[in-house]
């Protein structure tokens, strides 16, 4: 079992529509990354968490620190948010420099 | 301000073979981090150096290694080259780690 889960795995949306993904890890954590991915490679940070909810333009994202569950949604969405979105955790202590560890990734596919 | 530069974009070598991938952080920061994605796997950590120190440590045979420059550059190798080897490997540079990170757009080592 993954220490970071995502769902869903697959997403498809019509433009405009409100979305949704979640993410659940199974021990503490000092922050939660909101990732994506286009097509090609490149990782976009969206957002780092450690508490509470963070906003930008149409995209937020929240955190339950004691239910260990961060969601993420897109409002108005639109075709060029079509995209795969990873959760990424980094732990406490020495041994977390620089190590994140993933969730499996959401691909989201957003049609006009 | 400059971002996160990897190169070579795109390789491809023979089995057996060696490699070394480099990774220009930005400006300022002195943690990179290394990770490997595949389609099986997912995205991997393989190492973080920061200010020429490796501090932690993924799971990957020795044949994985990196190191750091005095200006922050980073290079991983790669020796004795396997099919498996073939990802997308993915850097990623930060102030320390309560900040969060900036990805590169990644090399694309294909073995052949």
């Amino acid at each position: 079992k993954n220490e970071v889960e995502q769902s869903p795995q697959n997403l498809t949306a019509q433009e405009g529509e409100f979305i949704t993904i979640n993410c659940s890890y199974s021990v503490g954590i000092s922050a939660l990354h909101w990732l994506q991915q286009h097509p090609g490679g490149g990782i976009v940070s969206l957002f780092m968490l450690s508490s509470g909810k963070k906003k930008h333009g149409r995209l937020i994202a929240t955190i339950n620190i004691q239910e260990k569950h961060s969601s993420l949604h897109i409002t108005a969405s639109h075709p060029r948010d079509s995209a795969v979105y990873i959760c990424a955790v980094t732990y406490a202590g020495g041994t977390s420099y620089g190590k994140l560890t993933f969730g499996q990734g959401t691909i989201l596919t957003v049609h006009p | 301000k400059a971002g996160v530069t990897q190169t070579p974009r795109y390789l491809i070598k023979t089995r057996g073979q060696q490699v070394t991938l480099s990774c220009s952080p930005i400006s300022g920061h002195r943690s990179v981090s290394w990770y490997q994605q595949t389609p099986g796997q997912g995205l991997q950590f393989l190492f973080e150096y920061f200010s020429e120190t490796q501090r932690n440590k993924g799971n990957f045979p020795g044949r994985f290694s990196g190191r750091q420059f005095s200006n922050s550059r980073s290079e991983m190798n790669v020796s004795t080259l396997e099919l498996g080897d073939s990802a997308l490997y993915l850097c990623a540079s930060s102030l320390d780690i309560h900040y969060g990170y900036t990805f590169g757009s990644g090399t694309r080592l294909t073995v052949v």
